[in-house]
C-alpha cells in the first residue's frame, strides 16, 4: 500500500458545483497534515493546514479522521480558477520528512 | 528574495554529465527540502536540511545525488553521471521551524532536467 493515496480524477466539475477529494495515509504516527494546489507546471502552493478538529476557510473544509487515517478537501462554489491538481501531505511522524500524494485534478468547466 | 529562488530553471543535460540545482531558499527559513517531481506525479522526497545539517538523506535514489547546504542557507544539489531516469523537476522548498508556520513548505519554480 502506498504511503499516501488519493483520488485518481479527474474531476470535471460545472462551475458553482461542489467537489470533494479524499486521501488516506498509512502511518499512524504522522502529525501534520496539509493540503497544497499545484498549477500545471508550476509549483505546489500551500493551500491549507489540517487540524484535527477540521478547519474551514472561505470555499474551502478540510477534516481529518485519524482513527480512519483518512483526510478530506471540500470546494464549495467552485469557480474556473479552482483548476488545478490537489496534493495531500503528510509527515512520517518524525522529522520533516514528508509524504506528497500523487495528486488529484480538478478541471471546473464554464 | 521574496520567495524561494531555483536555478537555472531548465537544463538538458548529455547522459553521464553531472549538474548542479541551486536554490536559495526565503532569508531565515531554518528548513531547506529537495524533492523530485516526475510527469503526472507528486513531488518525491529527496533530502532535508536543517541550517547546514543534513538531517534526512533517505529520499535520494543512489550515491550518484549530493546534497550540500555549507553554510546554512544556499543549497545545491548534484548529480553525478546522469541517467535518463534523473530527468524531473527538482523542487526545492524551505519552510520556518517555529511557531504557526511550522512545517508550511514554501516552494520555488524548480528546475526542469532533462537527461538526453
Amino acid at each position: 500500500r502506498k504511503e499516501v493515496e488519493q483520488d485518481p480524477g479527474p474531476f470535471n466539475v460545472p462551475e458553482g458545483a461542489t467537489v470533494a477529494f479524499n486521501c488516506t495515509y498509512s502511518n499512524s504516527a504522522s502529525q501534520s497534515f496539509f493540503w497544497y494546489r499545484q498549477d500545471c507546471r508550476k509549483e505546489p502552493k500551500l493551500l491549507m493546514s489540517v487540524y484535527s478538529s477540521g478547519n474551514e476557510d472561505g470555499r474551502f473544509t478540510a477534516q481529518l479522521n485519524r482513527a480512519s487515517q483518512y483526510i478530506s478537501l471540500l470546494i464549495r462554489d467552485s469557480k474556473l480558477s479552482d483548476s488545478a491538481t490537489y496534493l495531500c501531505v503528510v509527515n512520517r511522524g518524525y522529522g520533516q520528512n514528508f509524504v506528497f500524494g500523487p495528486g488529484t485534478r480538478l478541471s471546473v468547466l464554464p | 528574495g521574496a520567495g524561494v529562488s531555483q536555478s537555472p530553471r531548465y537544463k538538458v543535460a548529455k547522459r553521464g554529465q553531472d549538474v548542479a540545482l541551486r536554490c536559495d531558499p526565503i532569508s531565515g527559513h531554518v528548513s531547506l527540502f529537495w524533492y523530485q517531481q516526475a510527469l503526472g506525479q507528486g513531488p518525491e522526497f529527496l533530502t532535508y536540511f536543517q541550517n547546514e545539517a543534513q538531517l534526512d538523506k533517505s529520499g535520494l535514489p543512489s550515491d550518484r545525488f549530493f546534497a550540500e547546504r555549507p553554510e546554512g542557507s544556499v543549497s545545491t544539489l548534484k548529480i553525478q553521471r546522469t541517467q535518463q531516469e534523473d530527468s524531473a523537476v527538482y523542487l526545492c522548498a524551505s519552510s520556518l521551524l517555529a511557531g504557526e508556520a511550522k512545517n508550511i513548505q514554501y516552494f520555488g519554480a524548480g528546475t526542469r532536467l532533462s537527461v538526453l
